[in-house]
């Protein structure tokens, strides 16, 4: 169990495009998401913490308005890349934890690895 | 500023050996301690938890937790070449959802 589904697991887009990235829990129902971002050879970034029916809480540092988060129901959020640039070219992970599990470990995603050119 | 910390390596270990990995962290008001591996290009996966001071086994992998000395370990037994990765220590702290990831130790075990 605790299946967490991301797509799409790779993504190349131009310059000043926008980019959707979809994180599903198949068999829990989640209500807090997690965005991370990773670099090459570098740990996991948190971005943001999405929480179901409200708006996501961003880590300092990263821009709300690039990084458009929704979590629109207990099995879905997403993340949209706007106005990409190949800055923002990275390897983007969804996880999450499921509901009254607090103290439980992430559930992740396979990742999207995002290329802008 | 809550941090926790591993050493990057990288940890070469022979096959069949024991791997020991370490993880620190700081500020003592914690509450769960994981273990992630992650190859290359892939997600995390969960490797072990562990919540409360000790040693929690499961099959090769043993997690240990000192919360007075604010560490946790993971000991890999009878190494195998597919356990070469990199290994993340994250911790939740009390009172925050989130997980606090280290940067990862990368082991490599040398058939």
């Amino acid at each position: 169990g605790a299946v967490v589904s991301q797509h799409p697991s790779r993504v190349i887009c131009k310059s000043g495009t926008s980019v959707k990235i979809e994180c599903r829990s198949l068999d829990f129902q989640a209500t807090t998401m997690f965005w991370y971002r990773q670099f090459p050879k570098k740990s996991l970034m948190l971005m943001a913490t999405s929480n179901e029916g409200s708006k996501a809480t961003y880590e300092q540092g990263v821009e709300k308005d690039k990084f458009l988060i929704n979590h629109a129901s207990l099995t879905l959020s997403t993340l949209t890349v706007t106005s990409a640039h190949p800055e923002d070219s990275s390897f983007y992970i969804c996880s999450a934890r499921g509901m009254g599990e607090r103290n439980s470990p992430l559930h992740f995603g396979n990742g999207t690895r995002l290329t802008v050119t | 500023q809550k941090e926790v910390e591993q050493n990057s390596g990288p940890l070469s270990v022979p096959e069949g050996a024991i791997a020991s990995l370490n993880c620190t962290y700081s500020d003592r008001v914690s509450q769960s301690f994981f273990w992630y591996r992650q190859y290359s290009g892939k997600s995390p996966e969960l490797i072990m938890s562990i919540y409360s001071n000790g040693d929690k086994e499961d099959g090769r992998f043993t997690a240990q937790l000192n919360k007075a000395s604010q560490y946790v370990s993971l000991l890999i037994r009878d190494s195998q070449p597919s356990d070469s990765a990199t290994y993340l220590c994250a911790v939740k702290y009390f009172g925050n959802e989130k997980l606090t990831f280290g940067t990862g130790t990368r082991l490599t075990i040398i058939p």
